[in-house]
Formats: C-alpha cells, structure tokens, sequence
C-alpha cells in the first residue's frame, strides 16, 4: 500500500529538549515536504527537498532543520523546541505521473512543547 | 506573492443541503488547483484537482471548476451527508517548487 508515515503520531516535550520527526515514503518519491497546520493559519510550508541530499526553506524554517541522506526519509528535526512550535505537522510526498503532480500526506504529529 | 483565500467558517448544514465553499487565488503563471479534506483526527486526502482553466474536478459527489477569469475554484455538492463533516483547504500550485499554498480552511458540520 502507497503511504507515508511519521512518528511519532504524538508528543509532548519541554522547552529545550531536541527531538526528531521522523517521515518515510515506499512510493519511491523525489519530492518530500513538511508543513504544520495551526489553527486559522492552515498549512505553511516548513522544508522541501527535490530529491537526496537537496533541501530547501519553506515559507516558515525557523527552528527546523531537515536532512535528506535517502530518498525514503526526510526527518523533521528540532534542535531546541519552543512553545510556539506546538503544532500538528504533516509529511508529504509527491511525483509527477502523466504530467499531474499529487501531494500525498502523512497522518500527522501533534507535537505539544512545554 | 501567491495566496488562496477560503469563506469564512464554520459552515453547519442539514444532510441533503446543497453545499458551496468558495474559494479565491492570487498566483503568478498558470496555478494547478486543489481541494483537500481533512476527516477528524486524519491527515489531509486530496479530493479533487483541476489543472488548467475551465477544468472541472470531481470526485464522491464533490466538484469544483477552476476560472481563471473570475481567479476561483469554488467547491459544491448537491447534497452533503454526515459522513461528510470535516475540514476542506483549498491549495494551489505553482512554480517549480512543488510547494502547496493553502487557505485557511473550513470546518463543514453536517447534521442529520
């Protein structure tokens, strides 16, 4: 089955405390993204990497970093969490089939920091 | 820059009402359009797509017609169940960054 999954789903953590999202396809993907969702925000776009080892800023980086060793995985990592990085973040991957590109997302993390 | 704007929520309706999201875009080039919907405690599915003017998506009873004259992609269904009750974001595309731009979203209620 085509999906991409995170983990952890949940977690809470305290101020300071680096910690690590981690993002895998099985579609065997180029394009991988994270974005979080606040509320009356809707989702904005944290990293994107077009393919391994070529990452780039989204519209909201601050306080992330990515990594792109293999092209399954794309780790959401933050080296010391915030309040205001509580959110509820998504994975996403894509490719282009018949020239249509379609986004497919992650379940999601919610992420609580104290 | 580019950006999408979505109606105001909540919306709450009786099953078998008709339903209209409206949706609006500004975006250099020529956008790919999308709806996405987002059931309780679920990451977000696409529902339907358009990627050129005067394109029609549709899917589950849901459609929405991307105009660029009027620089919308509106979604309606004649008649919304329950089980339809979540959070629709309008996104577009555009550029070479695969980069989703989304509105704000809306929060449907349908009640029996």
């Amino acid at each position: 089955e085509a999906q991409v999954t995170q983990n952890p789903r949940y977690l809470i953590t305290v101020t300071g405390k680096k910690l690590t999202v981690t993002c895998s396809q099985n579609m065997n993907h180029e394009y991988m993204s994270w974005y979080r969702q606040d509320p009356g925000l809707g989702l904005r776009q944290i990293y994107y990497s077009m393919n391994v080892e070529v990452t780039d800023k989204g519209d909201v980086p601050e306080g992330y970093k990515v990594s792109r060793k293999e092209k399954r995985n794309f780790p959401l990592i933050l080296e010391s969490p915030s309040p205001n990085q509580t959110s509820l973040y998504f994975c996403a991957s894509s490719a282009r089939a018949g020239g249509v590109e379609t986004q497919y997302f992650g379940p999601g993390t919610r992420l609580l920091v104290l | 820059g580019n950006s999408v704007t979505q109606m105001e929520g909540p919306v709450t309706l009786s099953e078998e009402a008709f339903l209209t999201i409206n949706c609006t875009y500004t975006a250099t080039g020529y956008p790919s359009l999308f709806w996405y919907v987002q059931y309780p405690g679920e990451g977000l599915q696409l529902l339907l797509k358009a990627t050129k003017a005067d394109d029609k998506g549709s899917n589950k009873g849901f459609e929405a017609t991307y105009r660029k004259e009027t620089t919308s992609f509106h979604l309606e269904k004649g008649s919304v169940q329950v089980s339809d009750s979540a959070v629709y974001f309008c996104a577009l595309r555009s550029g070479a960054n695969s980069k989703l731009t989304f509105g704000k979203g809306i929060t449907l209620s349908v009640r029996p």
